[in-house]
């Protein structure tokens, strides 16, 4: 079946500091979502990548897609405790964006 | 918007019970998924709904999970008899589009 690997499982940084996680698929990757999910609450679409090589950002955070559409990374620059939560990569190999297998999650913890 | 609506938000059960879940996707949105969570497995797609026609169970467990959608604003997810590994949180999402899904608050199911 597919695999998607999402790496690290766990990060814990210094408020201010910057935090990056990585999704890795063994296959040819349709499209990738990324979702945060806070502490007790539900995952929250973030963003779709689909070119080969794009890059997208969002204030603070930003979005690479590998140019082998294999692999992925959100990048937040200098983190603020708002940025708790875990971050899943969610990927689509098929086309069909609805069928998404969603990676383990990076659980980020930012220090005061 | 109210947003994607799941009732009830915690359900304690015994063994062998009946359990219902169930959902009121955002008005408009044509596809409705049903999701699990748990630790040991991360988020696992159970089974996606099309203008309330089933398109995808392969994620349902085994016979005793079953998912209705009778109409366009209500699914239901029931398992039936429980079993204590059936203890997880029950997203339900919907989405109009290829991108961005959105999800429920969760049911968190507690099988004893």
């Amino acid at each position: 079946g597919q695999q998607v690997m999402q790496i690290p499982q766990y990060q814990h940084v210094q408020e201010g500091e910057d935090f990056t996680t990585y999704c890795n698929s063994s296959t040819t990757l349709s499209n990738i979502q990324w979702y945060k999910q806070r502490p007790g609450g539900h995952p929250v679409f973030l963003i779709q990548l689909v070119k080969s090589g794009e890059v997208k950002k969002q204030k603070r955070l930003t979005f690479q897609f590998g140019e082998a559409k294999k692999n992925s990374s959100l990048h937040i620059t200098a983190t603020q405790t708002t940025d708790v939560g875990t971050y899943f990569c969610a990927v689509s190999i098929s086309g069909s964006a609805r069928q998404l297998t969603f990676g383990s999650g990076t659980q980020l913890t930012v220090l005061p | 918007d109210a947003g994607v609506i799941q009732s009830p938000r915690h359900e304690v059960t015994e063994m062998g019970q009946e359990v219902t879940l169930r959902c009121k996707p955002i008005s408009g949105h044509d596809y409705l998924f049903w999701y699990r969570q748990t630790m040991m497995r991360g988020l696992e797609l159970l089974i996606y709904f099309n203008n309330n026609v089933p398109i995808d169970d392969s994620g349902m467990p085994e016979d005793r999970f079953s998912a209705k959608m009778p109409n366009a604003s209500f699914s239901t997810l029931k398992i039936q008899p429980s079993e204590p590994r059936d203890s997880a949180v029950y997203f339900c999402a919907s989405s109009s589009s290829v991108a961005d899904k959105y999800f429920g608050p969760g049911t968190r199911l507690t099988v004893t």
